[in-house]
């Protein structure tokens, strides 16, 4: 167990709707990154969250969009929801140190997974 | 970031050791070797991480040759709960966990 937590686990959505999924961060971690996985295929990187920041982002279009909170947890909220939204959705929780040079390990959670029909 | 090359599938039988080995020929002075793990709809988890020549935990080793354009993850006595996808990644810090997964390659162990 990692100390990550997500909600729902599981979610059925219609095209066009908005959806938001929420996670907990391990206790301590300053950092949060989310990530969609579509079957067969690795991670992909969607945006990060440091100290409630946007800290970069990967190449998804804004109807991605985020939020981190003063306790560090997070929401990914996707709008107008599309057949290839559907996928696995992961967040992982750091301590990221920006003076560090070793690559900040992730601990990521169980996923939620999004199904839209 | 550096691209990363790793085998798509391999399998193993029980007892046996198991090497991936995952190429980065591009990898930058700064570059960190990390490798995950990921069984089926879980999230990915941290195995082991290293700069240089070898390192080890108590679940596997990391070999990194002098060159360091690969690296190779060693599994010691694999059983079946071992079966899952291993991703091999490159980066540094200031890259802020935008952690870049390629497709990882398949480990099936079989009895």
């Amino acid at each position: 167990e990692t100390g990550v937590t997500q909600s729902p686990t599981h979610l059925i959505k219609t095209r066009g709707q908005q959806v938001t999924l929420r996670c907990s961060s391990q206790s301590g971690h300053n950092t949060v990154s989310w990530y969609q996985q579509a079957l067969g295929q690795g991670p992909q990187f969607i945006f990060q969250y440091y100290r409630e920041e946007e800290n970069g982002r990967g190449n998804f279009p804004p109807r991605f969009s985020g939020l981190q909170f003063p306790n560090y947890s997070s929401e990914l909220n996707v709008n107008a929801l599309e057949l290839d939204d559907s996928a696995l959705y992961l967040c992982a929780s750091s301590t990221a140190n920006r003076l560090e040079l070793r690559l900040d390990t992730q601990y990521f959670g169980p996923g939620t997974r999004l199904t839209v029909l | 970031l550096a691209k990363t090359t790793q085998p798509i599938s391999m399998d193993s039988y029980e007892g046996q050791e198991v090497n991936i080995t995952c190429s980065h020929n591009n990898i930058a002075t700064n570059d960190y070797i990390t490798w995950y793990q990921q069984f089926p709809s879980q999230g990915p988890r941290f195995i082991i991480q290293g700069y240089k020549t070898k390192v080890t935990n108590e679940v596997a080793s990391l070999f990194i040759p002098a060159d360091r354009k690969s690296s190779t993850l060693s599994l010691p006595r694999v059983s079946l709960s071992d079966t899952a996808v291993y991703y091999c990644l490159v980066g540094w810090g200031s890259t802020l966990g935008r952690l870049y997964f390629g497709r990882g390659t398949q480990l099936t162990v079989w009895p």
